[in-house]
């Protein structure tokens, strides 16, 4: 058990364009989804928080105007990068976490290419 | 320690050797320390969650202790095998958890 996916795993868009991103866990509920962004040969960047039902929390520094999350069940949170830009090129993953547990279940990434 | 530090960057090691590694972070307000192995075009695969000073807990060939006192964890694999190429992640906290930038380990026939 513990299964999430991302959907797309790549996605090519050009500057301007907004871009959705799928993270679904597969077998349980989530109550929270976490979504990062990894740049090269850097660690792995918290981006915001996502609990069901309420508002994400934005880690400083992350413009939820551009990148907009929505968690509207307890098995998908969406991440949508809004007119986006190359320097918005990245890994994305999304992880998610049951009720009273410290585990993060990760999906296995999107690479954005803004062209 | 400010942020989360794990040595070595890079690690080759000859199949059957045994290996460590290291994670160091910041000691005070500790909840919770996190090791994931993340294979290439695959999901970080959770490995351990350790809470407690003096957590050892074992998985396979693959063992993790941990000392929140002084603020490491020691990621140990035993007659380590091809399979075992990945990089290794360490991460600390509960809610937010902030990573360090992995152990890639290289595992040589």
């Amino acid at each position: 058990g513990a299964v999430v996916s991302q959907h797309p795993s790549r996605v090519i868009c050009k500057s301007g364009t907004s871009v959705k991103i799928e993270c679904r866990s597969l077998d349980f509920q989530a109550t929270t989804m976490f979504w990062y962004r990894q740049f090269p040969k850097k660690s792995l960047m918290l981006m915001a928080t996502s609990n069901e039902g309420s508002k994400a929390t934005y880690e400083q520094g992350v413009e939820k105007d551009k990148f907009l999350i929505n968690h509207a069940s307890l098995t998908l949170s969406t991440l949508t990068v809004t007119s986006a830009h190359p320097e918005d090129s990245s890994f994305y993953i999304c992880s998610a976490r049951k009720r009273h547990s410290y585990e993060q279940y990760f999906g296995p990434g999107t690479r954005l290419t803004v062209t | 320690i400010l942020n989360v530090e794990q040595s070595p960057q890079s690690l080759h090691v000859q199949e059957g050797d045994s290996t460590n590694f290291t994670c160091s972070f910041p000691s005070s307000n500790f909840y919770a320390l996190h090791w994931y192995r993340w294979e290439t075009a695959k999901s970080p695969e959770a490995l351990f969650v350790m809470t407690l000073n003096g957590d050892e807990k074992k998985k396979g060939r693959i063992s993790a202790t941990l000392n929140t006192k002084e603020g490491y964890s020691y990621l140990y694999i035993k007659g380590s095998q091809p399979e075992d190429s990945a990089t290794y992640l360490c991460a600390r906290g509960e809610d937010k958890i902030i990573f360090g930038k992995g152990t890639r380990l290289h595992i040589l026939p």
